[in-house]
């Protein structure tokens, strides 16, 4: 069993839509959770970080934890085309390395 | 305020032979993380290098080796390169220490292939 599961995806959804990714992963010692999201040929970048569980918000992004399921998640509202990108979860604790999952391919149609 | 940097952006180099990657933390970062992305295999851990010794080892061949200067940058060396070896190389930055600790920051990758 990998330490974080991801669903590769595909997934495709119309402009507008909330998008819902999500995350599991094993090791109980995570707690810092993080998003990113990677455009075609460039570095993945920070979307979204959090310490252990509860709810984050940034503009049209909400990251969630729950510590006690072992699962995160990243809703997008009202998706645009432009937010078309790999999103990859990741996570780690103090002085642990980071574990990424294996990124989700988001498409939004116009 | 600078980026993570990464140089080459771009590599071709022949099976057998040795590369170097370079890294440029963002300034203040000490902690320095590398990986490698495929489309098969997706992000997998390197190494990571704080204050100049490597703190987390991942899963990969003594062929990958690195070090961590005093200024924090990095370089990530593979030798008798092999055609599974094609793949984005990316470093992370971090701060190192702390409750932001693994806030990383990404370069853009140097993007290796082999023929």
């Amino acid at each position: 069993q990998k330490e974080v599961e991801q669903d590769p995806g595909p997934l495709s959804v119309p402009e507008g839509a909330i998008v819902s990714l999500n995350c599991t992963y094993s090791n109980s010692a995570f707690q810092y959770f993080m998003w990113y999201r990677q455009y075609s040929r460039k570095g993945p970048e920070l979307l979204m970080y959090t310490y252990s569980s509860g709810n984050k918000e940034d503009g049209r992004f909400t990251a969630q934890v729950d510590k006690s399921s072992k699962y995160i998640s990243l809703f997008i509202r009202d998706s645009q085309p432009s937010d078309s990108a790999t999103y990859l979860c990741a996570m780690s604790a103090y002085a642990l390395k980071t574990i990424f999952g294996a990124g989700t391919r988001l498409f939004v149609k116009a | 305020k600078a980026g993570v940097t990464q140089t080459p952006r771009y590599l071709i180099k022949t099976r057998g032979q040795q590369v170097t990657l370079s890294c440029s933390p963002i300034s203040g970062h000490r902690s320095v993380s590398w990986y490698q992305q495929t489309p098969g295999q997706g992000l997998q851990f390197l190494f990571e290098y704080f204050s100049e010794t490597q703190r987390n080892k991942g899963n990969f061949p003594g062929r990958f080796s690195g070090r961590q200067f005093s200024n924090s940058r990095s370089e990530m060396n593979v030798s008798t390169l092999e055609l599974g070896d094609s793949a984005l190389y990316l470093c992370a930055s971090s701060l190192g220490r702390g409750d932001r600790d693994t806030e990383a920051f990404f370069g853009q990758g140097t993007r290796l292939t082999v023929v």
